[in-house]
């Protein structure tokens, strides 16, 4: 099983509405969790950590499940300019980062 | 300049020469990074410094020679490498300690990354 898995997608979503990506990982002893948010050919950028209590930042909620060993990021009215592929990222023991594949999301008019 | 700098930004090479990447933090931080990020596979980490000491090696191949002279500054020595190694090979810096987790402070910040292709 990989470490982190995600739906690649694509997500295809009009401007407006609001979408849901999921991620599991299988190290349990995982410690803190993130989504990396990348641009085409672009290096990737921290969107948000995502806390066991849960956090939202604006319109994006991210949501962590310890038990299930899920993970989710839920963007409500998408822009455009929410499209890119988002990152699924879990931190084990070492400072390492292991990424997912990514989930892309692409916001039409 | 800030964050995170890497040169060069691209670089094509053949098999048999021998090149070096370079990364350079300007953040203060304590922990550098190196990934390879290939088509249609997750990015992978390659080796992490701490304090300047190498703490990890994902089973990468030797010709990868990574340095870190000081806590600013790694590079990425390439010798003899394969078409296969052709990828985004990004950097990233953070500061590590106890502590710094839970408060979400420990984020790894990337560099733009160098595309190399090897002929």
């Amino acid at each position: 099983r990989k470490e982190v898995e995600q739906d690649p997608g694509p997500f295809n979503v009009p401007e407006g509405a609001t979408v849901a990506f999921n991620c599991t990982y299988s190290n349990s002893a995982s410690q803190s969790f993130f989504w990396y948010r990348q641009d085409c050919r672009k290096e990737p950028k921290l969107l948000m950590s995502v806390y066991s209590s849960g956090n939202e930042d604006g319109r994006f909620t991210a949501q962590l499940n310890r038990a299930s060993q899920y993970i989710s990021l839920l963007i409500r009215d998408s822009k455009l300019s929410d499209s890119a592929t988002y990152l699924c990222v879990v931190e084990n023991s070492g400072y390492a980062l292991n990424f997912g594949k990514g989930t892309s999301l692409l916001v039409t008019p | 300049e800030t964050g995170v700098t890497q040169t060069p930004r691209h670089l094509v090479m053949g098999m048999t020469n021998k090149k070096s990447l370079k990364c350079e933090q300007h953040l203060g931080h304590n922990a550098m990074y190196w990934y390879k990020q290939s088509a249609k596979k997750p990015l992978e980490l390659m080796f992490v410094y701490n304090f300047k000491e190498q703490t990890e090696n994902n089973s990468v191949p030797s010709r990868f020679s990574p340095e870190c002279p000081n806590s600013s500054h790694l590079f990425l020595h390439l010798h003899t490498l394969q078409p296969e190694d052709s990828a985004l090979y990004l950097c990233a810096s953070s500061q590590e300690s106890p502590g710094l987790a839970s408060l979400g402070e420990d984020t790894q910040y990337f560099g733009p990354g160098t595309r190399l292709t090897v002929l």
